[in-house]
């Protein structure tokens, strides 16, 4: 059985840097799928962050500039980096399996204040 | 980017009946490679169906996806109270990746 965990920081100060870990079992991140995070602001709806695989990553262009996704075959960990954090990147985050994802992990809330 | 356009905004019926949701692309999703999701408050989003009309793994014959190139839909057949949830498409045919709005299922 696959299983996705999200761990990381509940509470990011402006302008620092957010870090968060997803920790995959029951499927290795050096395999065939891709895996993503993808994030929803409260009472809205969900937001694609990016994509890693085994030979690259897509961003979100809304994103892009702050962002940065790694994969950690050594743990079957994949990670997720997001600069300059501001109000608006208050959410739960969600990694996830795929891209049309199948297995998702229960989601982080990660609120944004000093 | 393709910009998913969910409709309606909210549903509300009774057990029993038959519900269907839209989900129009922008422009046409590559293999029609389109998802849906069904989101419970307070819980991640659960995967219902892939490649338009397959449904993942344990999900109920009564779920049911249709569609090709621009317009999709999904079709719960027979409402169950535990059918409450919003309803989400996605297209993953090409990046980004793109979410539609959201449609609420409410059962009276």
């Amino acid at each position: 059985q696959v299983h996705l965990q999200e761990s990381g920081p509940g509470l990011v100060r402006p302008s620092e840097t957010l870090s968060l870990t997803c920790s995959v079992s029951g499927s290795s991140i050096s395999g065939p799928y891709y895996w993503g995070w993808i994030r929803q602001s409260p009472g809205k709806g969900l937001e694609w962050i990016g994509t890693i695989y085994h030979s690259g990553t897509y961003y979100n262009p809304s994103l892009e500039s702050r962002v940065t996704m790694s994969l950690d075959t050594s743990k079957n960990q994949f990670s997720l980096n997001l600069r300059s954090m501001t109000a608006a990147d208050t959410a739960v985050y969600y990694c996830a399996r795929g891209t049309g994802y199948d297995i998702w992990g229960q989601g982080t809330m990660v609120t944004v204040s000093s | 980017e393709i910009v998913m356009t969910q409709s309606p905004g909210t549903l509300s019926m009774s057990p029993g009946e038959r519900a269907t949701l839209s989900c129009r692309a922008s422009q046409s999703v590559t293999s029609n490679y389109v998802a849906w999701y069904q989101q419970k408050p307070g819980q991640a989003p659960r995967f219902l169906m892939y490649n338009v009309s397959i449904r993942g793994a344990g999900i109920p014959d009564r779920f049911r996806g249709s569609g090709s190139a621009t317009d999709f839909s999904l079709t719960i057949t027979r409402l169950e109270p535990e059918d409450s949830a919003v309803y989400y498409c996605q297209q993953y045919g090409s990046f980004p990746l793109t979410f539609g709005g959201g449609t609420k299922v409410e059962i009276k």
